[in-house]
């Protein structure tokens, strides 16, 4: 079966540059997620779009932004990058206008800024 | 406080043994759980899923979700080397968010 798919798997930027991270779901999944994971830690929820259009926003810093295009896939962009954001980036999916509330993980981005 | 607590362990069992992982929540709207296993590295993998009170069970592993204690259960029986790993519970209500616990690490020990 199909899943998540994230691409780069792995990113080495510097301070102050920017990344975008890209997320393709499921097919026929109409919602996406964005975590960050620090290590030990859980997954911090940053943000979510349904359809296309932003759903909910967590804890998501004003330096980045995040959009989902036409064909569902999404991509977070990472603007003036600092040593803390260096973690694991995942991207989830999920069918909620079928009320399919279960959430499926992409394999992650692993984000270092030196 | 956070929404979902769960104890972060570690947790080591000898191989075969029941393993009895919990979260605890304060919101009483929450109806769908869920229990994600993630290997060191990789993204959080989907093990089991339930719609509000009861139980479910998946081979070794049984869900239960008691919504008047606000307490979810994972049982894992006869476990394995295989099944160390960091579980994390995570509920949501008909909203779109949802809120995990921080995990417990399993050492399942041959």
């Amino acid at each position: 079966a199909a899943g998540v798919i994230q691409s780069p798997r792995h990113l080495i930027k510097e301070k102050r540059e920017t990344a975008t991270l890209k997320c393709y779901p499921i097919p026929r999944h109409d919602t996406v997620y964005w975590y960050q994971q620090g290590p030990g830690q859980d997954p911090q929820f940053l943000i979510s779009f349904y359809e296309k259009m932003q759903s909910d926003k967590g804890s998501i810093p004003d330096r980045f932004s995040a959009q989902q295009f036409s064909d569902y896939h999404s991509e977070l962009n990472m603007s003036s990058l600092e040593l803390g954001d260096s973690a694991l980036y995942f991207c989830a999916s999920s069918r909620l206008a079928s009320g399919y509330n279960e959430q499926f993980f992409g394999p992650g981005t692993r984000l270092t800024v030196l | 406080q956070k929404e979902v607590e769960q104890d972060p362990g570690p947790l080591s069992v000898p191989e075969g043994a029941i393993v009895s992982l919990n979260c605890t929540y304060s919101n009483s709207a929450f109806q769908y759980f869920m229990w994600y296993r993630q290997y060191s590295r990789k993204g959080p993998e989907l093990l089991m899923y339930t719609y509000s009170s009861g139980n479910k069970e998946d081979g070794r592993f049984t869900a239960q979700v008691d919504k008047s204690s606000k307490y979810i259960s994972l049982f894992i029986r006869d476990s394995q080397p295989s099944d160390s790993a960091t579980y994390l519970c995570a509920m949501k209500d008909t909203g779109n968010q949802f809120y995990f616990g921080t995990g417990t690490s399993l050492t399942v020990i041959p």
